[in-house]
């Protein structure tokens, strides 16, 4: 069954810093990779998502995320952070058949002013 | 358009009430699913729905869960008998058939806390 491994339960980054979230997927081929985002209180809300073509994908809110096969990695790149990106980041991954999402168990940001 | 809404947002009970939380996903959206949120296990898919038609239920955990989708506006959770332990947070979410499997519209969530 498919895996999908977040390393960081928590990340603190200072204001305008760079964020590189991490996530690790385990499957055989090629699976439709997501990440999301959930303010506190909130819903998760999508971010951006992969499934084919260019590596570097973008998404809303000035993040970015690389698939790398060779390292089965799909890593959330921001290049300068803003207090409100404070929030948990999930990714998730999709294999065909079963309409079944696999979320990672999440990494909690903070933001320091 | 409107997102998926859920209600209530919040709801506390006693060990042993009914409990139905409820959700109208996106209009014109094909699939409806229930998740649950907990520290200890994460996100975790219950049951998805597909035009109304419940798809797979081998997330629910026991058969105090149960679900139903009368129509493509509407569905409902229900757990008869509650327990402390199905202190949650339940997200509702919807997609397109059309649309990227895996791109999923949540609502905000409907936190259960029984006492």
């Amino acid at each position: 069954a498919q895996s999908v491994t977040q390393p960081d339960i928590h990340i603190t980054v200072s204001e305008g810093a760079s964020l590189e979230l991490r996530c690790n997927y385990s499957y055989g081929a090629t699976p439709y990779l997501f990440w999301y985002v959930q303010s506190p209180g909130q819903g998760l809300q999508l971010l951006l998502k992969y499934f084919s073509g260019d590596t570097l994908v973008q998404g809303i809110k000035g993040f970015e995320a690389e698939f790398k096969r060779s390292q089965s990695s799909f890593n959330l790149r921001k290049p300068s952070v803003h207090w409100s990106d404070a929030a948990e980041y999930f990714c998730a991954v999709y294999v065909g058949g079963g309409n079944k999402l696999t979320f990672g168990t999440g990494t909690q940001l903070k933001v320091e002013l | 358009d409107a997102g998926v809404i859920q209600s209530p947002r919040h709801e506390v009970t006693e060990m042993g009430q009914e409990v139905t939380l409820r959700c109208k996903p996106i209009s014109g959206h094909d699939y409806l699913f229930w998740y649950r949120q907990t520290m200890m296990r994460g996100l975790e898919l219950l049951i998805y729905f597909n035009n109304n038609v419940p798809i797979d239920d081998s997330g629910m955990p026991e058969d105090r869960f149960s679900a139903k989708m009368p129509n493509a506006s509407f569905s409902t959770l229900k757990i008869q008998p509650s327990e402390p332990r199905d202190s949650a947070v339940y997200f509702c979410a919807s997609r397109r058939l059309a649309g990227v499997p895996g791109e999923l519209f949540f609502g905000e969530g409907s936190r259960l806390t029984v006492l």
